[in-house]
């Protein structure tokens, strides 16, 4: 089964800058979701994109999908110190069950 | 707020010891799933259960079981501990359908294995 591929691996920013991170994969999906992990906690889901919806967003998070390119970008705009963590991507294939997450993408803001 | 709680945050077993993990959702989700995680390789499933007394093998269920005997306890068990389990071990639950909703995780068991 598929897994996400984020890009960059690792992002190092200021406070106050967006921060852009993608995710690509190979096959049809139902649906794509991003996640957030501060270090050595669970995860926090923090949106979720259906195949039919180009963009979403909730607060300063903004989620684009394009499906003819198989790739999703997730930004965080005017970043601050607390937006410091790891976040991944995780699919739904078309037809499945079960969601896969990406290796991830580490952010560290700098204040 | 949903609330999944795992037994312990850090753990350090010896090599061929029966290592229980616990995991209890309070949202009445019929979906639990574990997972662990190692650097560079994200999150991958080991089981997951859709009832109860319902288990499914994710991608790396070898040297693990699991048991899930009430609804909102999901229970892992490494039967014989090795040193190559020693790992992040994620619990998280969600509501049917698994895949269309999002997924809620406990904070994590961090598991040595000497």
């Amino acid at each position: 089964s598929q897994q996400g591929e984020e890009d960059p691996q690792a992002l190092s920013i200021q406070e106050g800058e967006n921060a852009t991170m993608n995710c690509s994969y190979k096959t049809s999906i139902n649906n794509l979701q991003w996640y957030r992990q501060n270090s050595g906690r669970g995860l926090v889901h923090l949106i979720l994109i259906r195949s039919n919806e180009r963009e979403k967003h909730s607060g300063r998070l903004r989620v684009t999908l394009d499906t003819s390119k198989k790739s999703s970008s997730l930004l965080i705009t005017a970043s601050r110190a607390a937006d410091t963590a790891s976040y991944f991507c995780a699919l739904v294939n078309t037809g499945g069950f079960k969601t896969i997450f990406g290796a991830g993408t580490r952010l560290f803001v700098k204040a | 707020d949903v609330k999944v709680t795992q037994s312990s945050r850090y753990l350090v077993k010896r090599t061929g010891e029966k290592v229980f993990l616990e995991c209890v959702q309070d949202m009445d989700h019929e979906n639990m799933f574990w997972y662990r995680q190692d650097p560079g390789l994200g999150l991958r499933l080991i089981y997951f259960s859709y009832d109860v007394k319902m288990k499914e093998k994710g991608d790396i269920p070898e040297g693990y079981s699991v048991s899930r005997e009430k609804k909102e306890r999901f229970s892992l068990i490494l039967e014989s501990a090795s040193t190559n389990q020693t790992s992040m071990y994620l619990c998280a639950s969600s509501p049917p359908g698994s895949g269309y909703y999002e997924q809620y995780f406990g904070p994590g068991t961090r598991l040595t294995v000497t």
